[in-house]
């Protein structure tokens, strides 16, 4: 299958910094990419929808201005944790799909988000 | 209506077991339902995939079963090994969002 990387694998930064994590497409590329985050024993939960070239779609409860979405290229996607809290300390996964009719995602390794 | 059921939440099988992981959803506009593999700490990794225009599918030792009418599909997992162990989570999507509605996820325990 198609690889995703996501990087950095675990992060630890202070409260009231910014954190940005990278998703690239390695070997396709990738119109639309999906940030995801999961709590522990938990499913994941869709946040945004990134379309290279245009602005992210955030689903209903997400704080646009807090999970900062940016798909310059076909190939990397990136979500910004601003200000960060303790509460967003998570588990934060991307995906990425190729252009068409191809409904198959394919995920990042996950970033592990502690918040102190 | 955007919800995909899944049963049961943990699941313990001894090796060469046949676990089966059920998923159930309402809206029929879905057309795609992929099944993940999960690991502690890694990401979902792709296992199988079906369309409901087909019944079953089988992958390796992974078979899915399709109920179109029923709005219900299921994983099975042939000659289940300890690897096997892990979280797996059903998921549904629609042509034009390709946007996932994922299962609350299954976790399994095959016991040498």
């Amino acid at each position: 299958g198609a690889v995703v990387s996501q990087h950095p694998s675990w992060v630890i930064c202070k409260s009231g910094t910014s954190v940005k994590i990278e998703c690239r497409s390695l070997d396709f590329q990738a119109t639309t990419m999906f940030w995801y985050r999961q709590f522990p024993k938990q499913s994941l939960m869709l946040m945004a929808t990134s379309n290279e070239g245009s602005k992210a779609t955030y689903e209903q409860g997400v704080e646009k201005d807090k999970f900062l979405i940016n798909h310059a290229s076909l190939t990397l996607s990136t979500l910004t944790v601003t200000s960060a809290h303790p509460e967003d300390s998570s588990f934060y996964i991307c995906s990425a799909r190729e252009a068409g009719f191809i409904p198959e995602a394919f995920f990042g390794q996950g970033t592990r988000l502690t918040v102190v | 209506q955007q919800q995909v059921k899944q049963s049961p939440q943990s699941l313990i099988v001894q090796k060469g077991g046949i676990p089966i992981i059920n998923c159930a959803y309402e809206n029929t506009a879905f057309d795609y339902f992929p099944w993940y593999q999960q690991f502690p700490g890694k990401g979902p990794a792709l296992l199988i995939a079906i369309r409901p225009d087909v019944s079953e599918k089988k992958e390796g030792r992974f078979t899915i079963s399709f109920n179109k009418s029923a709005k219900q599909f299921s994983l099975h997992i042939m000659d289940s090994q300890p690897g096997d162990s892990a979280t797996y989570f059903c998921a549904a999507s629609t042509s034009g969002t390709y946007k996932y509605i994922f299962g609350t996820g299954t976790r399994l325990k095959v016991l040498a």
